[in-house]
């Protein structure tokens, strides 16, 4: 069964550093290029962040850029994200998605990881 | 950037009723377009991609038009299963996503 299940996600103040992760299985991990979308409370889906299959290549939205970092261990099968100066409005559910090969939309998604920024 | 526009942003409905979805993009996105659906607490799940393209496990109630800018997501007759928040995506330049459309019991 394909499966993405992310962590790391918790409490951090204005400023703060968190690092998310997203565990893969069910697939071969190392083949599929890599996202990160995130959904504020009641409010709806943004794109965050895109890495390649091997790790060389990242997109980010502006809202993001000079701030996340996303990257992946491939001899691990996990995704990662690094949530830099983190501000009020980053605070929403994190999800992990793969993303169908040669196609570019999502085809499975993780249960989804809450960061919430507030001092 | 490309914004995506979804209407309407809430829909009541009942059982059994045809629904229409109506998504639009700031600039032509041949058909790069993507339909999720999302319940409460739940990851989104595709239904429709490259438009029209029925993902493999999905109803055939749903079904997906369009091409350029403006794009439609219908859903035949109306199940309970339905009710939750439908976004339009797009995928021709980076990813964005629609503001979604709500579905709800009429």
């Amino acid at each position: 069964e394909v499966q993405l299940v992310e962590s790391g996600g918790g409490l951090v103040q204005p400023g703060g550093s968190l690092r998310l992760s997203c565990a893969a299985s069910g697939f071969s991990f190392s083949t599929y290029w890599m996202h990160w979308v995130r959904q504020a409370p009641g409010k709806g889906l943004a794109w965050v962040s895109r890495i390649n299959s091997d790790g060389s290549s990242t997109h980010y939205a502006d809202s993001v850029r000079g701030r996340f970092t996303i990257s992946r261990d491939n001899a691990k099968n996990t995704l990662y994200l690094q949530v830099n100066s983190v501000r009020a409005e980053d605070t929403a559910v994190y999800y992990c998605a793969r993303e169908v090969r040669g196609t570019y939309y999502f085809d499975c998604w993780g249960q989804g990881t809450l960061v919430t920024v507030s001092s | 950037d490309i914004q995506m526009t979804q209407s309407p942003s809430t829909l009541s409905a009942s059982v059994g009723d045809r629904v229409t979805i109506t998504c639009r993009a700031s600039q032509s996105i041949s058909s790069w377009l993507a339909w999720y659906q999302q319940k409460p607490g739940k990851a989104p799940k595709v239904l429709i991609y490259k438009a029209s393209s029925l993902e493999s496990g999905v109803p055939s109630r749903f079904s997906g038009s369009g091409s350029g800018t403006e794009f439609t997501l219908t859903i035949s007759s109306l199940q309970p299963d339905d009710f939750a928040t439908y976004y339009c995506q797009q995928y021709n330049s980076y990813w964005t996503f629609g503001q979604g459309t709500k579905v709800e019991i009429k």
